[in-house]
């Protein structure tokens, strides 16, 4: 699986987008960006996945850059629960059941 | 989320000791997982299954040791606690259509302390 870079921290104004960003510049054609988070030591939650498209569900929305090096992660209205760490993992969609949690972004919402 | 239970949710064992730990999903999901957190770090998976037939090693079983008792229940155990496996446990469910969308579903996790 391709390797992700992310801040480790980065700090939003409630009620404002939040973006963040992940690098993956070694993805393959056939692996997937997901997005997970973990809000204080509670099991991870699926956010979204996508593989170059741009994707949007009721979470948040997933910008992917035409080379597929780069993304960002939209929460767009950022509320004081969404203060989490954010996790990018890069993974082959099949064949390969392991997610690999690298160190993630932890999210701050300030009021 | 409740769908996904473990138990116990806190122990603290010694040195030596044999411990299990226990997962039990209402989800009806045929994959199951177990992860391990240590302090500050990510997530590295354990041991999952495909089914109650189907174990496979993952990233870190040295130590550890599982059983898919039923589609619903797989637990992990420890044979002879040692103080680095002291971590937060997860538990996670998934099915062959979730999983191809590289979506789990996490318990809420078991802290484990070996002193």
């Amino acid at each position: 699986d391709a390797k992700t870079t992310q801040p480790p921290s980065m700090d939003c104004a409630e009620g404002r987008a939040a973006n963040l960003p992940c690098n993956h510049s070694t993805i393959s054609g056939n692996e997937y960006v997901y997005w997970y988070r973990q809000i204080h030591s509670q099991g991870p939650q699926y956010i979204i996945h996508g593989l170059k498209n741009n994707e949007t569900n009721e979470m948040a929305s997933l910008i992917i850059t035409e080379d597929r090096k780069s993304s960002t992660l939209i929460l767009p209205h950022a509320t004081l629960r969404d203060t989490a760490v954010y996790y990018c993992i890069v993974r082959a969609r099949f064949g390969n059941e392991k997610l690999t949690f690298g160190t993630g972004t932890r999210l701050t919402i300030i009021p | 989320d409740a769908d996904v239970t473990q138990t116990p949710r806190n122990r603290i064992t010694k040195t030596g000791k044999r411990i299990m730990l226990e997962c039990s999903q209402t989800k009806g999901h045929d994959r199951m997982y177990w992860y391990r957190q240590d302090p500050g770090l990510g997530l590295r998976l354990i041991y999952y299954s495909f089914d109650v037939k189907d174990i496979n090693k993952g990233e870190i079983s040295d130590g550890y040791s599982v059983s898919r008792q039923a589609q619903a229940k797989f637990s992990l155990s420890l044979e002879s606690a040692i103080p680095n496996q002291t971590a937060l446990y997860f538990c996670a469910t998934s099915d062959s259509g979730l999983a191809g969308r590289g979506e789990q579903y996490f318990g809420p996790g078991t802290r484990l302390t070996v002193t």
